[in-house]
């Protein structure tokens, strides 16, 4: 175990469904992330909340709506997703310290099917 | 943006064999940092190597870091069929203070017993 919790493992929707995905740390970090690993493409960096303030939007459509309400916990609401949204989402929390970043701990991810 | 490249894209090697993998990249980092990902699963963090360290090891890893060339190295030693799985590097920005981490595609190694 990682100390950071995905859920759901799985999720399938359709286009017009909202859904919301959920991650826990339980390592006492200060930074978490959103990543999509889509296939054949390297990781694509979605959020960052760094002491629950987003710092970085890496250009994400607003169909993505990250949401930290505490240091421990991260989500990612979904509404009116398209088939290419179908990937591997997967969340990082880190602690950051002198402004540089020291190692990710990942969950197991949330592999999404968007039909 | 900031994003290392690792080569080959694919790699199968029979245990007991070496297998190194390349990472190059762009800008000036703080650190470079390796991960495994087993197919389906998060990436787990193997080894952290400074922008002031040219080798480090851990276990059967052995990294190398060139900042003149922008490129590091993951050299996994006596490979088991349990190291299959894909590798990735990751960079900062040293320019870009508290930049989160940018991956790579990542190279697929499969270890055939």
């Amino acid at each position: 175990e990682t100390g950071v919790t995905q859920t759901p493992r799985h999720l399938v929707m359709g286009m017009t469904n909202k859904k919301s995905l959920k991650c826990e740390q339980h390592l006492g970090h200060n930074a978490m992330y959103w990543y999509k690993q889509s296939a054949k493409k390297p990781l694509e960096l979605m959020f960052v909340y760094s002491l629950e303030e987003r710092v970085e939007n890496n250009s994400v459509p607003s169909r993505f709506s990250p949401e930290c309400p505490n240091s421990s916990h991260l989500f990612l609401h979904l509404h009116t997703l398209q088939p290419e949204d179908s990937a591997l989402y997967l969340c990082a929390s880190s602690q950051v310290m002198d402004a540089t970043n020291e190692k990710l701990f990942f969950g197991s991810g949330t592999q999404l099917s968007v039909l | 943006s900031q994003q290392g490249e690792e080569d080959p894209q694919a790699l199968s090697i029979q245990e007991g064999e070496n297998a190194t993998m390349n990472c190059s990249y762009k800008t000036s980092i703080n650190n470079l940092q390796w991960y495994r990902q087993n197919s389906g699963r998060g990436l787990v963090h193997l080894i952290l190597i400074r922008s002031n360290e040219r080798e480090k090891h851990s276990g059967r890893l052995r990294v190398t870091l060139d900042t003149s060339k922008k490129s590091s190295s993951l050299l996994i030693t006596a490979s088991r069929a349990a190291d299959t799985a894909s590798y990735f590097c990751a960079t900062d920005d040293y320019n870009q203070a508290g930049t989160a981490l940018i991956f790579g595609k990542g190279t697929t190694l499969s270890v055939s017993s």
